[in-house]
């Protein structure tokens, strides 16, 4: 089953609205990644983070890992249509893979 | 361009035969994933290989195999032993398994 749990399952908001999603691990995460795949498309590689309480920025994401390094959060200011799309975390698993989270599904409405 | 290349893009196959879906990376990566997605769903492990003539089962191997002859190549089988075959498959490497995965652009099956 899934090593990580991601909500929301899905989030309707308005151009301009911000958006937040949601990662959490029952156990302790060596590093998160997540993933951003637009409609019809194929997951692209945003970024990874390692550190416990870490944040990193990309214009207008902001990427946080928490301090017990067992939860994430991607955060959207401003949310654009091109924002469109599915948002996935995935983490380590048994040390031999990555595992993705169900994803979350972003839908703007200009 | 480096690279990874799924073929084909689009696939139909009459329900009870065989069918292999191409993966081919140019990157010099060791790591290589197949994942399948269902509509609306998200990514499910089927194999992955850590390095040549070696691979593991995902979550949901069943009916399903692969080969690492090449670094380059990992070739998955959709056997008629799959019950519910028809689906978006994506093929993924990496230069390790913590490190950031680049897809293929997908293959999408559909068995009638």
């Amino acid at each position: 089953g899934q090593q990580v749990m991601q909500i929301p399952q899905y989030q309707h908001v308005q151009e301009g609205e911000d958006f937040t999603t949601y990662c959490n691990s029952s156990t302790t995460l060596s590093n998160i990644q997540w993933y951003k795949q637009r409609p019809g498309g194929h997951p692209v590689f945003l970024i990874q983070l390692v550190k416990s309480g870490e944040v990193k920025k990309q214009k207008r994401l902001t990427f946080q890992f928490g301090e017990a390094k067992k939860n994430s959060s991607l955060h959207i200011t401003a949310t654009q249509t091109t924002d469109v799309g599915t948002y996935f975390c995935a983490g380590p698993y048994n040390n031999n893979d990555m595992r993705f989270g169900a994803g979350t599904r972003l839908t703007v409405k200009p | 361009d480096g690279g990874i290349t799924q073929s084909p893009k689009y696939l139909f196959r009459k329900e009870g035969q065989n069918v292999t879906l191409s993966c081919e990376q140019n990157l010099n990566h060791d790591a290589m994933y197949w994942y399948r997605q269902d509509p609306g769903q998200g990514l499910r492990l089927i194999y992955y290989s850590q390095i040549v003539n070696d691979f593991q089962k995902g979550d949901i191997a069943e009916g399903y195999s692969v080969s690492r002859e090449k670094k380059e190549s990992f070739p998955l089988t959709v056997t008629s032993a799959q019950k519910n075959p028809t689906a978006f498959y994506l093929c993924a490497s990496s230069i390790g398994i913590y490190t950031e995965a680049f897809f293929g652009q997908g293959t999408r099956l559909t068995v009638v």
